[in-house]
């Protein structure tokens, strides 16, 4: 069964420093792996996407995930992070074949000034 | 173009009463999705419709959970005799298709507090 995990519930960072929130994920086919970030009563706003193909991802607002198949981790990344970005960030899954987004139970990104 | 949109954006109901929520996908897009947010909590999986079928309602939690869609456009979730541990926000999601690498996008959600 496909699962997505989210190891941190908060991280972290103050601000114009380089961010990271960890993702791993476990399928049995090949993964299609999905940032979202959720902003106070607000909805999931889409940012990035891997389908296939560079290990790198660039997606909206600057941020970037990297696909690393052999450690199954698809960790969310910022050069230098704004205080605009905090936020709730969800990672999630979808296996070839399926109909359905797995998710993460999110980690809460808090940019301090 | 306009995004998914959902209504009522917030609903307060008793104990015992039925509710539907609405939800309007892209224009276009041929798949739907509702997913639940419990508080604090990543979002659980409800049902698929790919146009007016759904092929997945395996994550209705209940029999007092039902779905349907309509013109391949607007979808509604009914919950009958709503409890309080339905108490969640409801989000809905559209795709332009139904495989498993096209974006599913989110609308802001009903929030459904059940006294």
């Amino acid at each position: 069964a496909q699962s997505v995990a989210q190891p941190e519930d908060q991280v972290n960072v103050a601000e114009g420093n380089p961010l990271t929130v960890k993702c791993t994920y476990s399928v049995s086919g090949n993964p299609y792996l999905f940032w979202y970030v959720q902003y106070p009563n607000r909805g999931l706003q889409f940012l990035l996407k891997y389908i296939t193909g560079d290990n790198l991802v660039k997606g909206s607002y600057g941020f970037e995930a990297e696909f690393n198949k052999s450690q199954t981790s698809f960790h969310l990344k910022k050069p230098s992070a704004l205080v605009s970005d905090s936020a709730l960030y969800f990672c999630a899954v979808r296996e070839g074949n399926t109909d359905k987004l797995i998710f993460g139970t999110g980690t809460r990104l808090q940019v301090f000034p | 173009g306009a995004g998914v949109s959902q209504s009522p954006s917030n609903k307060v109901t008793e104990k015992g009463k039925d509710v539907e929520l609405r939800c309007d996908p892209i224009s276009g897009h041929t798949a739907l999705y509702w997913y639940r947010q419990r508080l604090g909590q990543g979002l659980e999986f409800l049902i698929y419709f790919q146009g007016n079928s759904a092929p997945d309602k395996s994550g209705l939690p209940s029999d007092r959970f039902s779905a349907e869609r309509t013109g391949e456009s607007v979808s509604t979730l009914t919950i009958q005799r709503t409890q309080q541990e339905d108490s969640a926000v409801y989000l809905c999601a559209s795709s332009l298709g139904g495989t498993e690498t096209d974006t599913q996008y989110f609308g802001p959600g009903t929030r459904l507090t059940v006294l």
